[in-house]
């Protein structure tokens, strides 16, 4: 079955220092990836994409994502954290072929708390 | 663009009752989607439009869950009877191009069935 995974329920970072939200995916094709972040009472925003080319993107506020197609994972990357990046993140992969590829399947979310 | 609105934003009803969920798409955007966020279950797909049409509803977990999308510019998820476990965030999302492109979300209909 096509999956994506996100192994941390949380992710616990003081401002200032480097933070990973971890992702992982199974899927067939070669797959469409997405970050999108929620904040509390809100739609999912999305933050930045791998469709093609350089592994390494760059989206809003500061975020990367590094695709690593050998080790099928796709980390969401900041410099230095905020106290306003706390918020639920989840990581997205189209679908397999064809007209699958417009399913988004979703991780189960990764919650990160960033400390003053 | 105001972006994807949905309507209510909250709705608390009786188990048994009929619940209608709404969804104003993004102008110009070809598909849209309704997902379903839950503690248990993450955020599910549960059907998607395009041009109108509905493409996939394998998501959908129950008869008493229908879709449609009479125009363009607006859907409806209806839930007859619903049921306890059916109180979840319900979100409406919509694109121009899925795949490669990102799709816009509404903020969500939270539905409390009691």
């Amino acid at each position: 079955a096509q999956s994506v995974a996100q192994p941390e329920d949380q992710v616990n970072v003081a401002e200032g220092n480097p933070l990973t939200v971890k992702c992982t995916y199974s899927v067939s094709g070669n797959p469409y990836l997405f970050w999108y972040v929620q904040y509390p009472n809100r739609g999912l925003q999305f933050l930045l994409k791998y469709i093609t080319g350089d592994n390494l993107v760059k989206g809003s506020y500061g975020f990367e994502a590094e695709f690593n197609k050998s080790q099928t994972s796709f980390h969401l990357k900041k410099p230095s954290a905020l106290v306003s990046d706390s918020a639920l993140y989840f990581c997205a992969s189209t679908a397999g072929y064809g007209g699958a590829t417009n399913k988004l399947i979703f991780g189960t979310g990764t919650l990160l708390a960033v400390q003053p | 663009d105001a972006g994807v609105i949905q309507s209510p934003r909250h709705e608390v009803t009786e188990m048994g009752q009929e619940v209608t969920l709404r969804c104003k798409p993004i102008s110009g955007h070809d598909y849209l989607f309704w997902y379903r966020q839950t503690m248990m279950r993450g955020l599910e797909l549960l059907i998607y439009f395009n041009n109108n049409v509905p493409i996939d509803d394998s998501g959908m977990p129950e008869d008493r869950f229908s879709a449609k999308m009479p125009n363009a510019s607006f859907s409806t998820l209806k839930i007859q009877p619903s049921e306890p476990r059916d109180s979840a965030v319900y979100f409406c999302a919509s694109s121009p191009l899925p795949g490669n492109t990102e799709a816009f979300f509404g903020q969500g209909t939270r539905l409390t069935v009691v």
